[in-house]
């Protein structure tokens, strides 16, 4: 069980473009999903905490206009990159926590961008 | 918010043991820890939710001094597929909803 997957696993775009990554809980009903970005040799980065029907909390530094995060259900949150540059290019990785009060991860097996 | 993680980086032959320190700042309320291998998502090892807590998984175990607002995981007698980049993990403090990953511990083992 906990199964998280993310879709697409690797996005090659130009820069300007905007771009849409989906994270879905496969068996399980997600109150919480997480947003991470890691670039090469680092640790996770949080960018946002999302809950289902709720606004997203970014992280400090942070842009909310440039990363948008949509959770309309409890299985399925969005990170929409927009106006991609070649400075966003990185490793994003989504990750959902069941209902209760321990937050394991569950992460999905994340999506490399690259822009051009 | 990030805990600090010790060593950056180790290598060890087959069979030989480790130990990963998590330190945080904060208060923690509980520890996580993950390994991630190259070009993929962490994978849960185990969680510690209170103080002194002690939890092992085969070979591989952790502690938890909640005092000390340390966490360390210990690998005994280490196999190749040991290999990866630890990272120790808590909620946020203030709000428990945030999640913060440490720095790091990229653990190399060769034969």
């Amino acid at each position: 069980g906990a199964v998280v997957s993310q879709h697409p696993s690797r996005v090659i775009c130009k820069s300007g473009t905007s771009v849409k990554i989906e994270c879905r809980s496969l068996d399980f009903q997600a109150t919480t999903m997480f947003w991470y970005r890691q670039f090469p040799k680092q640790s996770l980065m949080l960018m946002a905490t999302s809950n289902e029907g709720s606004k997203a909390t970014y992280e400090q530094g942070v842009e909310k206009d440039k990363f948008l995060i949509n959770h309309a259900s409890l299985t399925l949150s969005t990170l929409t990159v927009t106006s991609a540059h070649p400075e966003d290019s990185s490793f994003y990785i989504c990750s959902a926590s069941m209902p209760g009060g321990l937050k394991t991860q569950y992460f999905g097996p994340g999506t490399r961008l690259l822009v051009l | 918010q990030q805990p600090v993680q010790s060593p950056q980086a180790v290598i060890l032959r087959e069979g030989e043991d480790a130990v990963i320190n998590c330190s945080s700042s904060k208060a923690l309320y509980s520890v996580h820890w993950y390994r991630q291998k190259h070009g993929e998502a962490p994978v849960f090892l185990m969680i510690l939710l209170k103080g002194g807590e002690q939890k092992g998984h085969e070979k591989i175990s952790a502690s938890f001094n909640e005092k000390k607002q340390q966490s360390s995981l210990y690998l005994t007698a280490s196999q190749l597929s040991y290999s990866g980049t630890y990272f120790c993990g808590t909620p946020s403090a203030s709000t428990g909803n945030q999640f913060y990953f440490g720095t790091g511990t990229s653990l190399t083992v060769i034969p």
